[in-house]
């Protein structure tokens, strides 16, 4: 079955040591984003790539980076985890037509980050 | 700036009866609106979905909606819950453009008994 997959499910990272985040798909969708959701929270959006072109929420910290170096691939790599960084990251995906929208988005298991 | 409001944190229910999950919505644009449920350290699954067309939209697992324009709103419902059927309900709304955010609301939790 084509799905989101996100790896680790679970991450412990020592504060101030950076961490990286996978998500792959195989649904072939040229959207894919990262959402940060901390307990009892909705998800929040921190950025999203558009093929091959990177869309920074005006919000999301710095210390927030992402790399796609493929269309099936996306990493979050949080460069100096803070105790407040402590949240599940979800991935999602969409396919965006030129000239229309996406509408809905697929998003994988997540992975639930600690932070020590 | 679009928003989503869902009206009720907590739903408890005992199971078999009905039950209804608020969602109230504001936007300056046409919309696409969405509910997803998430279970327990699990993502989020879609549904159902308001495109266009028919405002009665019917998903997975026994749930519908309806859209109603005037209203603003968006409400989950479901004739007869299962105890399967706890966990957190999302409403969401989009302005549908690729990569555009999903905004969410703050989630329902439907807790159900037996």
């Amino acid at each position: 079955d084509a799905m989101v997959i996100q790896n680790p499910r679970y991450q412990v990272t020592q504060f101030g040591k950076p961490v990286t985040l996978s998500c792959s798909q195989t649904l072939n969708h040229n959207v894919m984003y990262w959402y940060q959701q901390k307990s009892s929270q909705a998800p929040k959006l921190l950025f999203h790539y558009y093929d091959k072109d990177f869309n920074n929420e005006a919000d999301t910290p710095d210390n927030f980076q992402s790399r796609r170096p493929n269309t099936s691939f996306c990493f979050l790599d949080i460069r100096s985890p803070g105790l407040g960084d402590a949240a599940m990251y979800l991935c999602a995906t969409s396919r965006g037509l030129l000239g229309t929208g996406s509408y809905e988005q697929y998003f994988g298991p997540g992975t639930r980050l600690t932070v020590t | 700036a679009q928003s989503v409001t869902q009206l009720d944190s907590q739903v408890p229910v005992f199971e078999e009866a009905p039950v209804e999950l608020r969602c109230n919505y504001s936007s300056s644009v046409s919309v696409y609106l969405f509910w997803y449920v998430q279970y327990p350290n699990q993502g989020l699954q879609l549904l159902l979905k308001y495109l266009s067309g028919s405002t009665l939209v019917k998903g997975i697992n026994g749930f519908e909606a309806e859209f109603n324009k005037s209203q603003t709103s968006f409400h989950l419902r479901k004739p007869s819950v299962h105890i399967s059927d706890t966990a957190e309900y999302f409403c969401a709304v989009s302005e549908g453009q690729a990569g555009t955010a999903l905004i969410f609301g703050k989630g329902t939790t439907l807790s159900v008994s037996s």
